[in-house]
Protein backbone atom coordinates (compact mmCIF):
# COMPACT_ATOMS: atom_id res chain seq x y z
CA UNK A 1 0.00 0.00 0.00
CA UNK A 2 1.30 3.65 -0.78
CA UNK A 3 -0.70 5.12 1.82
CA UNK A 4 -1.81 9.08 0.57
CA UNK A 5 0.04 10.28 -2.57
CA UNK A 6 0.34 13.95 -3.86
CA UNK A 7 1.65 15.06 -6.83
CA UNK A 8 3.27 17.26 -7.59
CA UNK A 9 6.23 17.33 -5.32
CA UNK A 10 6.77 21.20 -6.20
CA UNK A 11 5.63 23.66 -8.26
CA UNK A 12 6.03 26.90 -8.95
CA UNK A 13 3.57 29.37 -10.38
CA UNK A 14 3.60 32.84 -11.63
CA UNK A 15 0.70 35.31 -10.27
CA UNK A 16 -2.83 34.52 -11.81
CA UNK A 17 -1.84 30.98 -13.19
CA UNK A 18 -3.90 28.16 -12.66
CA UNK A 19 -2.89 24.29 -11.33
CA UNK A 20 -4.28 21.50 -9.66
CA UNK A 21 -2.91 19.41 -7.07
CA UNK A 22 -3.78 15.74 -6.92
CA UNK A 23 -4.12 13.65 -3.84
CA UNK A 24 -5.01 9.69 -3.71
CA UNK A 25 -4.96 6.86 -0.82
CA UNK A 26 -5.49 3.24 -1.32
CA UNK A 27 -6.73 2.80 2.36
CA UNK A 28 -10.65 2.57 1.09
CA UNK A 29 -10.75 5.41 3.88
CA UNK A 30 -14.00 7.68 3.28
CA UNK A 31 -12.88 10.88 4.52
CA UNK A 32 -10.02 13.14 2.58
CA UNK A 33 -8.48 16.61 3.60
CA UNK A 34 -6.76 19.35 2.19
CA UNK A 35 -4.57 21.51 4.89
CA UNK A 36 -1.84 24.04 4.02
CA UNK A 37 0.75 24.82 6.65
CA UNK A 38 2.99 28.27 6.82
CA UNK A 39 6.05 28.71 9.34
CA UNK A 40 4.55 29.27 12.48
CA UNK A 41 1.12 28.49 12.05
CA UNK A 42 0.85 25.19 12.01
CA UNK A 43 -2.05 23.50 9.75
CA UNK A 44 -4.77 25.08 8.50
CA UNK A 45 -7.72 23.28 7.28
CA UNK A 46 -8.81 24.51 3.17
CA UNK A 47 -11.63 22.19 2.76
CA UNK A 48 -12.30 18.46 3.30
CA UNK A 49 -14.59 15.83 1.87
CA UNK A 50 -16.65 13.57 4.41
CA UNK A 51 -17.59 10.78 2.11
CA UNK A 52 -17.54 10.88 -1.94
CA UNK A 53 -19.55 13.36 -3.67
CA UNK A 54 -19.02 15.39 -0.54
CA UNK A 55 -17.38 18.70 0.11
CA UNK A 56 -17.14 21.08 2.86
CA UNK A 57 -15.36 24.45 3.64
CA UNK A 58 -12.73 24.63 6.39
CA UNK A 59 -10.87 27.26 8.11
CA UNK A 60 -8.77 28.88 4.90
CA UNK A 61 -11.13 28.12 2.04
CA UNK A 62 -11.01 31.32 -0.23
CA UNK A 63 -9.01 31.00 -3.98
CA UNK A 64 -9.19 26.96 -3.53
CA UNK A 65 -11.48 24.47 -5.28
CA UNK A 66 -11.86 21.32 -4.68
CA UNK A 67 -13.37 17.55 -6.49
CA UNK A 68 -14.06 14.61 -4.64
CA UNK A 69 -13.70 13.04 -8.14
CA UNK A 70 -13.84 9.27 -6.52
CA UNK A 71 -13.83 7.80 -2.93
CA UNK A 72 -9.69 7.38 -3.59
CA UNK A 73 -9.16 10.83 -5.34
CA UNK A 74 -9.23 14.46 -3.83
CA UNK A 75 -7.88 17.58 -5.98
CA UNK A 76 -7.46 20.90 -4.57
CA UNK A 77 -7.34 23.84 -7.45
CA UNK A 78 -5.99 27.39 -7.61
CA UNK A 79 -7.90 28.99 -10.40
CA UNK A 80 -5.82 32.28 -10.14
CA UNK A 81 -2.32 31.82 -7.86
CA UNK A 82 -1.87 34.32 -5.72
CA UNK A 83 1.92 34.86 -3.57
CA UNK A 84 -0.03 34.18 -0.35
CA UNK A 85 -0.57 30.48 -1.65
CA UNK A 86 2.73 30.02 -1.23
CA UNK A 87 2.95 26.90 1.69
CA UNK A 88 2.73 23.54 1.84
CA UNK A 89 -0.23 21.76 0.65
CA UNK A 90 -0.80 18.35 2.67
CA UNK A 91 -3.05 16.20 1.67
CA UNK A 92 -4.96 13.50 4.32
CA UNK A 93 -7.34 10.94 4.71
CA UNK A 94 -9.16 9.05 7.72
CA UNK A 95 -11.20 5.93 7.78
CA UNK A 96 -15.31 5.13 8.73
CA UNK A 97 -15.35 5.81 12.61
CA UNK A 98 -11.98 6.94 12.86
CA UNK A 99 -10.76 10.01 13.57
CA UNK A 100 -6.82 9.74 13.23
CA UNK A 101 -5.63 10.98 9.72
CA UNK A 102 -2.63 10.46 7.64
CA UNK A 103 -0.71 12.50 5.55
CA UNK A 104 0.57 12.54 2.24
CA UNK A 105 4.17 13.68 1.98
CA UNK A 106 3.18 16.76 0.77
CA UNK A 107 3.30 19.76 -2.20
CA UNK A 108 5.85 22.42 -1.71
CA UNK A 109 3.98 25.82 -3.80
CA UNK A 110 5.86 28.95 -4.49
CA UNK A 111 3.89 31.55 -6.35
CA UNK A 112 6.11 34.90 -7.53
CA UNK B 1 -7.37 32.90 22.04
CA UNK B 2 -6.01 30.00 19.57
CA UNK B 3 -8.04 26.87 19.57
CA UNK B 4 -4.48 24.50 20.23
CA UNK B 5 -2.23 26.06 21.93
CA UNK B 6 1.68 24.86 22.10
CA UNK B 7 5.18 26.18 23.43
CA UNK B 8 7.05 26.43 19.64
CA UNK B 9 9.96 26.01 22.03
CA UNK B 10 12.55 24.75 20.95
CA UNK B 11 12.73 22.48 24.23
CA UNK B 12 16.10 21.44 24.06
CA UNK B 13 16.90 18.28 26.15
CA UNK B 14 20.29 16.21 26.69
CA UNK B 15 19.81 12.17 25.70
CA UNK B 16 18.46 9.93 27.67
CA UNK B 17 16.54 12.17 29.17
CA UNK B 18 12.48 12.48 29.39
CA UNK B 19 11.22 15.21 26.86
CA UNK B 20 7.97 16.59 28.13
CA UNK B 21 5.70 18.40 25.42
CA UNK B 22 2.55 20.20 26.40
CA UNK B 23 -0.46 21.20 24.83
CA UNK B 24 -4.01 23.46 25.94
CA UNK B 25 -6.76 23.74 24.04
CA UNK B 26 -10.25 25.57 24.20
CA UNK B 27 -12.80 23.96 23.19
CA UNK B 28 -14.28 21.59 26.08
CA UNK B 29 -16.24 18.97 24.30
CA UNK B 30 -13.31 17.84 22.24
CA UNK B 31 -12.97 14.15 22.48
CA UNK B 32 -9.96 12.83 20.68
CA UNK B 33 -6.58 13.79 20.99
CA UNK B 34 -3.46 13.46 18.65
CA UNK B 35 0.34 13.80 18.94
CA UNK B 36 2.13 14.53 15.73
CA UNK B 37 5.89 13.73 14.79
CA UNK B 38 7.17 16.60 12.09
CA UNK B 39 10.76 15.71 10.63
CA UNK B 40 11.95 19.13 9.05
CA UNK B 41 10.27 18.91 5.15
CA UNK B 42 8.45 15.86 5.84
CA UNK B 43 4.55 15.23 6.28
CA UNK B 44 3.25 14.77 10.00
CA UNK B 45 2.95 11.32 11.36
CA UNK B 46 0.84 10.44 13.94
CA UNK B 47 2.52 8.84 17.19
CA UNK B 48 0.33 8.46 19.91
CA UNK B 49 -3.61 9.26 20.00
CA UNK B 50 -5.69 9.31 23.12
CA UNK B 51 -9.31 9.70 24.05
CA UNK B 52 -9.85 8.89 27.46
CA UNK B 53 -8.74 10.58 31.02
CA UNK B 54 -4.95 9.66 31.82
CA UNK B 55 -2.14 8.08 30.65
CA UNK B 56 -1.46 5.53 27.39
CA UNK B 57 1.95 4.12 26.89
CA UNK B 58 3.23 2.85 24.03
CA UNK B 59 6.95 2.25 23.72
CA UNK B 60 9.22 5.06 24.88
CA UNK B 61 5.72 7.41 24.15
CA UNK B 62 3.26 8.45 26.85
CA UNK B 63 0.36 10.50 26.25
CA UNK B 64 -1.39 11.94 29.10
CA UNK B 65 -4.77 13.59 29.16
CA UNK B 66 -6.75 15.83 31.60
CA UNK B 67 -10.19 17.05 30.09
CA UNK B 68 -10.74 18.96 33.43
CA UNK B 69 -7.78 20.77 32.72
CA UNK B 70 -8.23 20.85 28.92
CA UNK B 71 -4.92 19.35 28.61
CA UNK B 72 -2.64 17.00 26.94
CA UNK B 73 0.79 16.15 26.98
CA UNK B 74 3.40 13.82 25.56
CA UNK B 75 6.23 12.76 27.38
CA UNK B 76 9.48 10.77 25.50
CA UNK B 77 11.25 8.90 27.48
CA UNK B 78 15.57 7.85 27.09
CA UNK B 79 15.01 10.93 24.26
CA UNK B 80 17.34 10.04 21.33
CA UNK B 81 18.84 12.58 18.88
CA UNK B 82 16.28 10.91 16.11
CA UNK B 83 13.29 11.87 18.31
CA UNK B 84 14.55 16.01 17.17
CA UNK B 85 11.58 17.03 15.48
CA UNK B 86 8.41 19.41 16.14
CA UNK B 87 5.56 17.83 17.53
CA UNK B 88 1.90 18.73 16.75
CA UNK B 89 -0.81 18.63 18.95
CA UNK B 90 -4.39 18.18 17.37
CA UNK B 91 -8.09 17.72 18.92
CA UNK B 92 -11.16 16.98 17.58
CA UNK B 93 -15.00 17.51 18.34
CA UNK B 94 -16.72 14.29 16.63
CA UNK B 95 -20.65 16.42 17.67
CA UNK B 96 -19.67 19.43 15.65
CA UNK B 97 -19.84 16.99 12.55
CA UNK B 98 -16.65 18.44 11.31
CA UNK B 99 -14.14 14.90 10.79
CA UNK B 100 -11.14 17.51 11.04
CA UNK B 101 -8.52 18.16 12.88
CA UNK B 102 -7.67 21.37 14.54
CA UNK B 103 -3.49 21.65 14.90
CA UNK B 104 -1.54 23.88 17.48
CA UNK B 105 1.90 25.14 15.79
CA UNK B 106 3.53 22.69 17.03
CA UNK B 107 6.86 22.07 19.94
CA UNK B 108 10.48 21.72 18.01
CA UNK B 109 12.36 19.31 20.29
CA UNK B 110 16.31 19.09 20.12
CA UNK B 111 18.00 16.26 21.72
CA UNK B 112 21.35 17.13 22.33
CA UNK B 113 23.79 14.18 22.09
Amino acid sequence: NAGVTQTPKFQVLKTGQSMTLQCAQDMNHNSMYWYRQDPGMGLRLIYYSASEGTTDKGEVPNGYNVSRLNKREFSLRLESAAPSQTSVYFCASTGRGLDEQYFGPGTRLTVT
Amino acid sequence: QKEVEQNSGPLSVPEGAIASLNCTYSDRGSQSFFWYRQYSGKSPELIMFIYSNGDKEDGRFTAQLNKASQYVSLLIRDSQPSDSATYLCAVNNRDTGRRALTFGSGTRLQVQP
